[in-house]
């Protein structure tokens, strides 16, 4: 089965932190994505990448980053972290030629607070 | 843009009941993939059941099964004699196909079973 892994279940951090979320894949996916989940929000997509080194914006890439300097790692950066950005983190990777059969597979999600 | 309607915040429904979850969604093209994910409390996402617009037949997994209208760009969640376990919230998600790897999710409706 695929497993993906995001580093922390919950994590505190406080306004104006530099936030690091990372996030391991084990099965050479090609993509993956970093979503924040709202309560009658849904999923957003804040980044993806295709390739290593490679990223695209998603719908709200504001006040985020994204690295990916090797296949298995995926990390959401949050420059300066502030309290609009506490959420739910949810990190998903898909294998480029089967996507539409099993579009993205998801990690447990990280519920990150920023004080 | 693709857009993803679930119009039902919350549901709930009696053991061993039925219920069916709304969704629709809005496209102008004519070969896409459109998905169903489940997301108990506290749990990883995972992917419940598929539909490839191309084919008329709906799509059956266990008590799981859809309602595809195309032409009305409908894609419904049956959920047979419900179990406990089947509490969760309930992503729809759309998927074009043509390149692009993202997901477009609906807002999710959350789903109780009273005993």
């Amino acid at each position: 089965d695929v497993k993906v892994t995001q580093s922390s279940r919950y994590l505190v951090k406080r306004t104006g932190e530099k936030v690091f979320l990372e996030c391991v894949q084990d099965m050479d996916h090609e993509n993956m994505f970093w979503y924040r989940q709202d309560p009658g929000l849904g999923l957003r997509l804040i980044y993806f990448s295709y390739d290593v080194k490679m990223k695209e914006k998603g719908d709200i890439p504001e006040g985020y980053s994204v690295s990916r300097e090797k296949k298995e790692r995926f990390s959401l950066i949050l420059e300066s972290a502030s309290t609009n950005q506490t959420s739910m983190y949810l990190c998903a990777s898909s294998l480029i030629a089967r996507v539409e059969n099993q579009p993205q597979h998801f990690g447990d999600g990280t519920r990150l607070s920023i004080l | 843009a693709q857009t993803v309607t679930q119009s039902q915040p919350e549901m709930s429904v009696q053991e061993a009941e039925t219920v069916t979850l709304s969704c629709t969604y809005d496209t102008s093209e004519s070969d896409y993939y459109l998905f169903w994910y489940k997301q108990p409390p506290s749990r990883q996402m995972i992917l419940v059941i598929r539909q490839e617009a191309y084919k008329q037949q709906n799509a059956t997994e266990n008590r799981f099964s859809v309602n595809f209208q195309k032409a009305a760009k409908s894609f419904s969640l049956k959920i047979s004699d419900s179990q406990l376990g089947d509490a969760a919230m309930y992503f729809c998600a759309y998927y074009s196909g043509a390149g692009s790897y993202q997901l477009t999710f609906g807002k999710g409706t959350k789903l109780s079973v009273i005993p």
